[in-house]
């Protein structure tokens, strides 16, 4: 069935580069995206790649990699409000919605 | 203007009531979702809309029911509500039905339920 891994929890600092990393088993790949949810809150669209390669927004950057299943949010310049859950989703099966993973918790300290 | 709105934002119940749940799109999207968020942030699909028409529905039980009278409108009816239940449901839409990441989600802010 289809599926995204990625890590349960991610701590860093202020300031701090993160990586968080989401491999996936999915036919018919229709590329990778990343949402952000605060607790309380909805989930937010932060970045798509359809191609392989990184594709950045300010501080937020995206990878992907098709031949490897694999891709990747890489947050810069760490600040207190990006503590957050991280999600990465693609597409189920028939191609009619978006299935997420079980998403990673960032928690930045000062 | 919010452009996915849901309500009510929280609902408390007993085991065995029926509640619905609203949803509404100032978007002009074609498609809505709805999403089951469980207490480990989990989030699973539950149906889709596209132009009315019932697109997927996963292995959600036949006690929850998606109605909608148009396409800016989709609302979740639960019957016989159970502990299980308890969770936060989200209403999304999309431009289109066709789930390729540019097809970004809008989604309400969320709708908690709890059963007890």
């Amino acid at each position: 069935g289809q599926s995204l891994e990625q890590p349960s929890e991610v701590t860093a600092v202020e300031g701090a580069i993160v990586q968080i990393n989401c491999t996936y088993q999915t036919s018919g790949f229709y590329g990778l995206s990343w949402y952000q949810q605060h607790d309380g809150g909805a989930p937010t669209f932060l970045s798509y790649n359809g191609l392989d390669g990184l594709e950045e927004t300010g501080r937020f950057s995206s990878f992907l990699s098709r031949s490897d299943s694999y891709g990747y949010l890489l947050l810069q310049e760490l600040q207190m409000k990006d503590s957050a859950s991280y999600f990465c989703a693609g597409p189920n099966q028939a191609g009619t919605a978006l299935i997420f993973g079980k998403g990673t918790t960032l928690s930045v300290s000062s | 203007d919010t452009a996915v709105s849901q309500t009510p934002k929280y609902l408390v119940t007993q085991m065995g009531n029926d509640k619905s749940i609203k949803c509404e799109q100032n978007l002009g999207h074609d498609t809505m979702y709805w999403y089951k968020q469980d207490s480990k942030k989990f989030l699973k699909i539950m149906f889709s809309y596209n132009n009315k028409e019932l697109i997927i529905n996963e292995t959600v039980p036949n006690r929850f029911s998606p109605k909608s009278p148009d396409k800016a409108h989709l609302n979740l009816h639960i019957n016989s509500l159970e502990l299980g239940d308890s969770a936060v449901y989200f209403c999304a839409s999309s431009q289109s039905g066709r789930a390729t990441g540019a097809n970004v989600l809008t989604f309400g802010a969320g709708s908690r339920l709890t059963v007890l």
